[in-house]
């Protein structure tokens, strides 16, 4: 079984401060780890994954995610913040024996001016 | 090269009805996959094909049916409508790779009311 945790179910940062939005994961092979964004009424957009390799992952729009093996965790981390970073932010995790992708509750960010 | 698109973008049912939705994945994408999204349950997986071949489903009761078509486009079908299936539905396509490591592109969701 996999499953996927994000703590908080919102994250609330000024404009121009570092935001991190967290994720811990559970599979019983090794895991592939996606991030996805959703604006309103939209579907879901792909910012980063990890695969294998170095643990610091580069995305799109200036995200980055640290992949933790021994603490199950890929948390997703952008260095400034902007307003138009506001928006749903999704953790998924496949296992490498699964087709499945199951995804978090999501964790809303909010970017102040 | 077009996005996932999915047909139609709203619709509104009345309950014991039964609908079908459509999905087109992005060119030479061959694996098509469903989710429910609620504000309630989150992203819930329905189903993945590969080939015109269910490769995996989700925790649905059997009024939830999909196929695959040899152009690997998809169709959901939803029958006996309750008023809780009303949700967001997304498709997303992805490349098959051997352990699933591409990631998917989602369509805009076909809006799903049932009164």
């Amino acid at each position: 079984a996999q499953s996927v945790a994000q703590p908080e179910d919102q994250v609330n940062v000024a404009e121009g401060n570092p935001l991190t939005v967290k994720c811990t994961y559970s599979v019983s092979g090794n895991p592939y780890l996606f991030w996805y964004v959703q604006y309103p009424n939209r579907g879901l957009q792909f910012l980063l994954k990890y695969i294998t390799g170095d643990n610091l992952v580069k995305g799109s729009y200036g995200f980055e995610a640290e992949f933790n093996k021994s603490q199950t965790s890929f948390h997703l981390k952008k260095p400034s913040a902007l307003v138009s970073d506001s928006a749903l932010y999704f953790c998924a995790v496949r296992d490498t024996n699964d087709y499945k992708l199951s995804f978090g509750a999501g964790t809303t960010v909010t970017v102040r001016a | 090269k077009a996005g996932v698109t999915q047909t139609p973008r709203y619709l509104i049912k009345t309950r014991g009805q039964q609908v079908t939705l459509s999905c087109s994945p992005i060119s030479g994408h061959r694996s098509v996959s469903w989710y429910q999204q609620t504000p309630g349950q989150g992203l819930q997986f329905l189903f993945e094909y590969f080939s015109e071949t269910q490769r995996n489903k989700g925790n649905f009761p059997g009024r939830f049916s999909g196929r695959q078509f040899s152009n690997s486009r998809s169709e959901m079908n939803v029958s006996t409508l309750e008023l809780g299936d009303s949700a967001l539905y997304l498709c997303a396509s992805s490349l098959y790779t051997s352990g699933g490591a591409n990631e998917q592109f989602f369509g805009p969701g076909t809006r799903l009311t049932v009164l």
